[in-house]
């Protein structure tokens, strides 16, 4: 199983629509939590922190299931920028602190 | 200053020559990262630096060296490159190397690398 998994996509869905991913992680002792957006050709760039007790940020929430080891990322009333692809990232703990990434999850929003 | 730069933007390079990659970050973070992203694949951690000194070293090949001059600068020396070692090469800092929630990493925008 791997570390970080996510389902690649792409995820093909119109303007308005509501859309969700969900990242799993095999970790028990993983600490932190991360969705990044990454572009074509770009950076990634932060999108949300994960916190136990959930976080909304505008038409972004994202949630952490520790019993069931994964995190979700929901998008409400979606754009035509929000095209992109999400990256889920989940930092180990126990002393070593190596940040993994998963595949990511590739959204088009299309007209 | 929430900026990560990176030089130069895009890079191309022979098997023998020397190259570097440079990182700047003004953000006072302590912690330091090189990735290696191919298209279509999540970036793959190559070093971390904590406090200027190197943490991990994911099994990297010896061709690529990296060096953290001081906080704000990190350096990744090419030599002996191979053709698949083109990919976009990212830079990115956090506040401090632990893991524990709110340690958010800032990316550059990246070196575009091609081996010939």
């Amino acid at each position: 199983r791997k570390e970080v998994e996510q389902d690649p996509g792409p995820f093909n869905v119109p303007e308005g629509a509501t859309v969700a991913f969900n990242c799993t992680y095999s970790n028990s002792a993983s600490q932190s939590f991360f969705w990044y957006r990454q572009d074509c050709r770009k950076e990634p760039k932060l999108l949300m922190s994960v916190y136990s007790s959930g976080n909304e940020d505008g038409r972004f929430t994202a949630q952490l299931n520790r019993a069931s080891q994964y995190i979700s990322l929901l998008i409400r009333d979606s754009k035509l920028s929000d095209s992109a692809t999400y990256l889920c990232v989940v930092n180990k703990g126990g002393g070593s602190y190596i940040p993994t990434f998963g595949r990511g999850t590739s959204l088009i929003v299309h007209p | 200053d929430t900026e990560v730069t990176q030089t130069p933007k895009h890079l191309v390079m022979g098997m023998t020559n020397k190259k570097s990659l440079k990182c700047e970050q003004h953000m006072g973070h302590r912690a330091m990262y090189w990735y290696k992203q191919k298209a279509k694949k999540p970036p793959e951690l190559m070093f971390v630096y904590s406090y200027e000194k190197l943490s991990i070293n994911e099994s990297v090949p010896s061709r690529f060296s990296p060096e953290c001059p001081n906080s704000s600068l990190l350096n990744l020396h090419l030599h002996a490159l191979q053709p698949e070692d083109s990919a976009l090469y990212l830079c990115a800092s956090s506040q401090d190397p632990g893991g524990g929630a709110g340690n958010e990493q800032f990316f550059g925008p990246g070196t575009r690398l091609t081996v010939l």
